[in-house]
């Protein structure tokens, strides 16, 4: 069975703390995504990374980074959290094309206050 | 105009009854398309998958394609309260993106025994 693993489900960070999102998956992905959702907004992709060390701006990467060192690992980096990236975060991956669609971390609510 | 255009709902609905989910799409070369369900405080689940136009039917769900209309529909039959979530339209960008897809903002169904 396909599974993606998010590091924790619940956060809370205070502001100008650096804070580190960890996702695994375990299908040799070659592509993994992280989105944040927000109530009214949907799902909006932050970075996304279509094989090792390779990455790739989203819809809203401004105050996020990612590090792929690892097929199997891709980490989401708040450098320095504000109020606003308080939301909900979610990391998914797929085959090539993603033609099959992609699988869903549980996702990690990420509180800064 | 978005890629992709999906009522947000609220959408609340008796037991047993059908339930009808809509996205309109503006990008006639779209050829692949998704439905995910989110339950509360978790990741979206792949629900249905189809290529190209017509049905595709799942136990109590059937997914509809109206390629001329740039239309998908997801019918649920007889629906459940474990039915309540958000329901989310996906479609992947093809070519070489990376396994991109571009989601509707999401309906949200509840179902009242």
């Amino acid at each position: 069975d396909v599974k993606v693993t998010q590091s924790s489900r619940y956060l809370v960070k205070r502001t100008g703390e650096k804070v580190f999102l960890e996702c695994v998956q375990d299908m040799d992905h070659e592509n993994m995504f992280w989105y944040r959702q927000d109530p009214g907004l949907g799902l909006r992709l932050i970075y996304f990374s279509y094989d090792v060390k390779m990455k790739e701006k989203g819809d809203i990467p401004e105050g996020y980074s990612v590090s792929r060192e690892k097929k199997e690992r891709f980490s989401l980096i708040l450098e320095s959290a504000s109020t606003n990236q308080t939301s909900m975060y979610l990391c998914a991956s797929s085959l090539g094309t993603g033609r099959l669609g992609q699988f869903f971390g549980p996702g990690t609510r990420l509180t800064v206050l | 105009q978005k890629e992709v255009e999906q009522d947000p709902g609220p959408l609340s609905v008796p037991e047993g009854a059908i339930v009808s989910l809509n996205c309109t799409y503006s990008n006639s070369a779209f050829q692949y398309f998704m439905w995910y369900r989110q339950y509360s405080r978790k990741g979206p689940e792949l629900l249905m998958y189809t290529y190209s136009s017509g049905n595709k039917e799942d136990g109590r769900f059937t997914a509809q394609v109206d390629k001329s209309s740039k239309y998908i529909s997801l019918f649920i039959r007889d629906s459940q309260p474990s039915d309540s979530a958000t329901y989310l339209c996906a479609i992947p960008g093809g070519g070489t993106s990376y396994g991109k897809l571009t989601f509707g903002q999401g309906t949200i169904l509840t179902v009242h025994p």
